[in-house]
């Protein structure tokens, strides 16, 4: 089946750039898709297809994916984008299977 | 802009069965342009895939749940379900239903419910 990485967590400065990894095999052949999720609050696209941002996003938010890692990077960090992060792609024999990241707690300092 | 609702039991007994809905309202849950789906994340975890359901009823689920799970669509009602069987308190957790868009394949999922809680024990 297939495997999607992330880190547990990542602290950042307000005003910096985080940076969030999901690792897995050939990713760059797939679209990835992330999700933010606060507290207590169902999860939030962010970015879809690699790179695109849904209406009502800030492009503080933007995505990248190559080889066999995807990057969600939050520039100009703020205290509200503290949340977990997931990554999501679409898997399996027919690109039909649904497979999250473990997530990433994104601490701002 | 849509809308989804999950609706069902907060509290269900082991080896029981449970059975979720999901209402969707000012959207039709016949396009053919989307599809629909549930996942689950138990109390302090991540996010678990549980299955979806795309356009003319064709289902797929997590290999993991696949022998437990079943999801049916019900568009007189704009409802889709879902039921899980043979409960364990390994089941309880957050229950969200989603939608989701289809451009070539199946994309991201860009609409969710609320989520429900569902605890499963005696």
């Amino acid at each position: 089946s297939y495997v999607l990485t992330q880190a547990p967590s990542v602290s950042v400065a307000p005003g910096q750039t985080a940076r969030i990894t999901c690792g897995g095999d050939n990713i760059g052949s797939k679209s990835v898709h992330w999700y933010q999720q606060k507290p207590g609050q169902a999860p939030v696209l962010v970015v879809y297809d690699d790179s695109d941002r849904p209406s009502g996003i800030p492009e503080r938010f933007s995505g990248s994916n190559s080889a066999n890692t995807a990057t969600l990077s939050i520039s100009r960090v703020e205290a509200g984008d503290e949340a977990d992060y997931y990554c999501q792609v679409w898997a399996g024999s027919s690109d039909h299977l649904c497979v999250f990241g473990t997530g990433t707690k994104v601490t701002v300092l | 802009q849509p809308q989804l609702q999950e609706s069902g039991p907060g509290l269900v007994k082991p080896s029981e069965t449970l059975s979720l809905t999901c209402t969707v309202s000012g959207g039709s849950i016949s396009g053919s342009s989307y599809y629909w789906g549930w996942i689950r994340q138990p109390p302090g975890k991540g996010l678990e895939w549980i299955g979806t359901v795309f356009h003319g009823g064709s289902t797929y689920y997590n290999p993991s749940l696949k022998s437990r799970v079943s999801i049916s669509v019900d568009t007189s009602k704009n409802q889709f379900s879902l039921k899980l069987t043979s409960l364990t308190a390994a089941d309880t957790s957050i229950y969200y239903c989603a939608r989701g868009q289809i451009i070539v394949g199946p994309s991201a999922m860009n609409y969710w419910g609320q989520g429900t809680l569902v605890i499963v024990s005696s």
